[in-house]
């Protein structure tokens, strides 16, 4: 039973343009969600987070958005380079405090130069 | 810092055999976290250490595995015996404080292939 899911395993965007990455989830406990980026024989690095008290947060080339009625999150990246090419999870805990993240499998960005 | 160190980073056994990984912590990081990455389930948490403590073993999936951390610098997460579905990328973690989220930081993990 998969409490977030990623259902694009992976996505292929041209570098310059917007990349998209979308996140849902079931459980309605969850009130903090993050993205972590994974570089192949690396381990994940967070990038953003956002609280449920907003329904944005940006960061430079990365911004967040989140839809609680949705209970739909999404990552955009703008404008995309070859670098960003990079496997993405959607995480999600109960509490900013909390140890206990959930994650989902990943998507797969590839930017194509 | 040299950030969160794993070994080996690939480890191959034969069915039955005993596995551990290794991990040693950020200095300084006062909480461990042992996680298995698998196509069908994704990151999965298996176990949380606190101050070298285990907290929440809720994850780990059977009496195969088990897990210890006997000082602030070190932690092991053990499989016996092994089996071909234990074949996974085991992740460490570690946190400088209780809650984690963005403070989490992890290692380059062990690819186990268990033949």
């Amino acid at each position: 039973d998969q409490q977030v899911k990623q259902n694009s395993p992976s996505l292929s965007v041209q570098e310059g343009r917007i990349s998209i990455l979308n996140c849902d989830y079931t459980n309605s406990m969850f009130d903090y969600f993050l993205w972590y980026k994974k570089y192949p024989a690396e381990g994940p690095t967070f990038l953003i987070s956002i609280s449920s008290i907003k329904d944005k947060n940006e960061d430079g080339r990365f911004t967040v958005f989140l839809n609680k009625s949705a209970k739909h999150l999404s990552l955009h990246i703008v404008p995309s380079q070859p670098g960003d090419s990079a496997v993405y999870f959607c995480a999600a805990s109960v509490g900013a405090g909390s140890y206990q993240l959930t994650f989902g499998k990943g998507t797969k960005l590839s930017v194509i130069p | 810092d040299a950030g969160v160190i794993q070994s080996p980073r690939h480890e191959v056994t034969e069915m039955g055999q005993e596995v551990t990984l290794r991990c040693k912590p950020i200095s300084g990081h006062n909480s461990l976290f042992w996680y298995r990455q698998t196509m069908m389930r994704g990151l999965e948490l298996l176990i949380y250490f606190n101050n070298n403590v285990p907290i929440d073993d809720s994850g780990m999936p059977e009496d195969r595995f088990s897990a210890k951390m006997p000082n602030a610098s070190f932690s092991t997460l053990k499989i016996q015996p092994s089996e071909p579905r234990d074949s996974a990328v085991y992740f460490c973690a570690s946190s400088p404080q209780q809650g984690v989220n963005e403070k989490l930081f992890f290692g380059s993990g062990t690819q186990l292939s268990v033949l």
